[in-house]
């Protein structure tokens, strides 16, 4: 079975970073691409980032690049999200999610709150 | 990348069908197969009900289905019932691996 478990949320305050994880089982997580979606208290989803299964290839939306950095370690079958220079407006849940004929599987999300 | 227009809200009786549409543009939802649909409940992660526009994945029940005109896509759901109100989003590849959301619709069982 198929299980995403994201960590690393909590209160943070505004101009500082993060890195949140997502731990993978039940697939073989190295040869799939992930996702990053985030969803704003009570607004709808956003797509964030996609990474290559072999990790050198990402693609990010054009509201967090530069801000936001994709990476994975398929040894320990974890996907991070390094987020910096924490705005407000970053205050959301973020979810990880596979990739396998389209966004098939997500985790529970880990919900980050950005405030001063 | 903005986000696809969703009506904010549809509304129907058990045993009717309701249909929800998702409009972007040639960049997005006219210019690939890669349409998905979701169902997101209170409290929970999103759902898989369709993909590449029409396709069910197994245990998806047959009266959800998709399909695609142009640049918008619709989710209709056939025989509604209660447990079918919830959020659903369209979401579709955009190029160059990127992804885009629609901005959701709320179905309510009246």
């Amino acid at each position: 079975e198929v299980h995403l478990v994201e960590s690393g949320g909590g209160s943070f305050q505004p101009g500082g970073s993060l890195r949140l994880s997502c731990v993978a089982s039940g697939f073989n997580f190295g040869i799939y691409w992930m996702h990053w979606v985030r969803q704003a208290p009570g607004k709808g989803l956003m797509w964030l980032s996609r990474i290559e299964g072999e990790g050198p290839t990402t693609a990010y939306a054009d509201s967090v690049k530069g801000r936001f950095t994709a990476s994975r370690d398929n040894s320990k079958n974890t996907l991070y999200l390094q987020i910096n220079s924490l705005r407000v407006e970053d205050t959301a849940v973020y979810y990880c999610a596979r990739h396998g004929a389209t966004i098939d599987y997500w985790g529970q999300g880990t919900l980050v709150t950005v405030s001063s | 990348q903005s986000a696809l227009t969703q009506p904010r809200s549809v509304s129907g009786s058990p045993g009717q069908s309701v249909t929800i549409s998702c409009t972007g543009t040639d960049s997005d939802v006219g210019g690939y197969d890669y349409v998905s649909w979701y169902r997101q409940n209170p409290g929970k992660a999103p759902k898989l009900l369709i993909y590449d526009v029409y396709e069910r994945p197994s245990g998806v029940p047959h009266r959800f289905s998709g399909s695609k005109s142009g640049n918008t896509a619709s989710l209709t759901i056939s025989g509604l019932q209660a447990e079918d109100e919830a959020d659903y989003y369209c979401h579709s590849y955009a190029g160059e691996y990127t992804s885009v959301f629609g901005t959701g619709t709320t179905v309510t069982v009246l």
